[in-house]
Parts: C-alpha cells; structure tokens; sequence
C-alpha cells in the first residue's frame, strides 16, 4: 500500500515553463524526499525534509527546489523547464528508514 | 560520496532457474541496505532491507539477499524465478542517520515460461 498522494498524476508543460508538484504523505511521515526517475539514470535524490526542514540536497540544478509544510504535504517546484526534465517525480514518505513510494507524478516537457 | 552498482543492467531467466543480482555500495560508515522491485506499471515496492543482525535477509516472495561487509556486496537471490518476477530491481543504501537513498541504476528481470 502506497504512503502518499501525489498531485497531479501526469503533466505536460512547455520547455521554460514552471511546475509545481504536490505530495501528500500519510499523517504521521514527518520525512518526506523527493526522487527524479528516467530510464537512463534510473532514480536520483533531490531533496529530503523532516519537519518542515531540509536535510539533504541531492545534485540538481537550482532551478530545482522544494518544501515541506506543518501538516508535512510537500511541493516540489521547477523553474525554467527543459526537456531533460521530463521523468517521473516521486516523494515517498519514510519511516523507520523505509521509503513507502506511491505512483508519482509523470512530467513531461515539450 | 556514496554510490551503488548493480552489475546486470538485463537479465534473461526461464522459469525455475536460479537468480542471482549483484549490488555493491561505497560508503564507509553504517549503512541500512535495501532492494526494491518494480513491477511492469506498478509503483517501488520493498522486496527487503537490511539494518543490522543475521547478514542473511529474508524478503517477500521468496527472494533474500546476503550483506558481506568485507565486500561491501549486498547481493538478492532466488532460488527458482517465476514468470511473475518479470521486473526492474533496485538496490539502494542509506547511512544510519538520514533517509536519503541512493539507488543503483537497476536490474531488468525477464523471466520466460
């Protein structure tokens, strides 16, 4: 059973645009991380927040950046769209070290 | 930096034989140590992990994997795949304090009847 709703399922935006990407963990995740899958680099770290504070950054550009809120939902935002963006976002919710994925948002750049 | 390597990028079984994917990680301080799988059009899903205790973890669906600290290998195995664990496998290590993973860049299964 998936620990999260992500907001929206897919999406499509246009090269240099911006998104915001939404995840909602099941109460009582206070540590939240967000991970870009594509198929040649199968799945990288971007961000890890507990309790409203990041914690780890993964190596990602700037125009890549997140937060988490009190009620521990976190976005996910992207500046300046570029092709190579187009992946799958997913943000599982952890406890006790383990990462409980759910489906994700699937962005895609045109 | 921590990195981990899956050695078999494709590999290709008939049903009842014997599996093996290997997983090697850098990193050297306590680590928690996990395989994830994903099956076609389904979201991660945990296979197994290994925290601490009996190097030999056992997991879901028959699979366990061995942590050999000398060699820093954290190897999965099966001893007779199914045509249902067709899938992508993941390895992925993170250190005691954080939950950050990061993941090797997968194993694809194909198993034929």
């Amino acid at each position: 059973k998936a620990g999260v709703t992500q907001t929206p399922r897919y999406l499509i935006k246009t090269r240099g645009q911006q998104v915001t990407l939404s995840c909602s963990p099941i109460s009582g995740h206070r540590s939240v991380s967000w991970y870009q899958q594509t198929p040649g680099q199968g799945l990288q770290f971007l961000f890890e927040y507990f309790s409203e504070t990041q914690r780890n950054k993964g190596n990602f550009p700037g125009r890549f950046s997140g937060r988490q809120f009190s009620n521990s939902r976190s976005e996910m935002n992207v500046s300046t769209l570029e092709l190579g963006d187009s992946a799958l976002y997913l943000c599982p919710p952890c406890r006790n070290t383990e990462a409980f994925f759910g489906q994700g948002t699937r962005l895609t750049v045109v | 930096a921590q990195s981990v390597s899956q050695h078999n990028h494709h590999v290709i079984l008939s049903e009842a034989a014997s599996l093996e994917l290997g997983c090697n990680y850098s990193y050297g301080g306590t680590v928690n140590l996990f395989w994830y799988v994903q099956y076609p059009g389904q979201h991660l899903q945990l296979l197994l992990k290994y925290f601490s205790g009996d190097p030999l973890v056992k997991g879901i669906k028959g699979f366990e994997a061995e942590f050999i600290k000398s060699k820093f290998s954290f190897n999965l195995r099966k001893p007779s795949v199914q045509w249902s664990d067709t899938a992508e496998y993941f390895c992925a290590v993170n250190s005691y304090n954080t939950d950050k993973l990061i993941f090797g860049t997968g194993t694809r299964l194909q198993v034929f009847p």
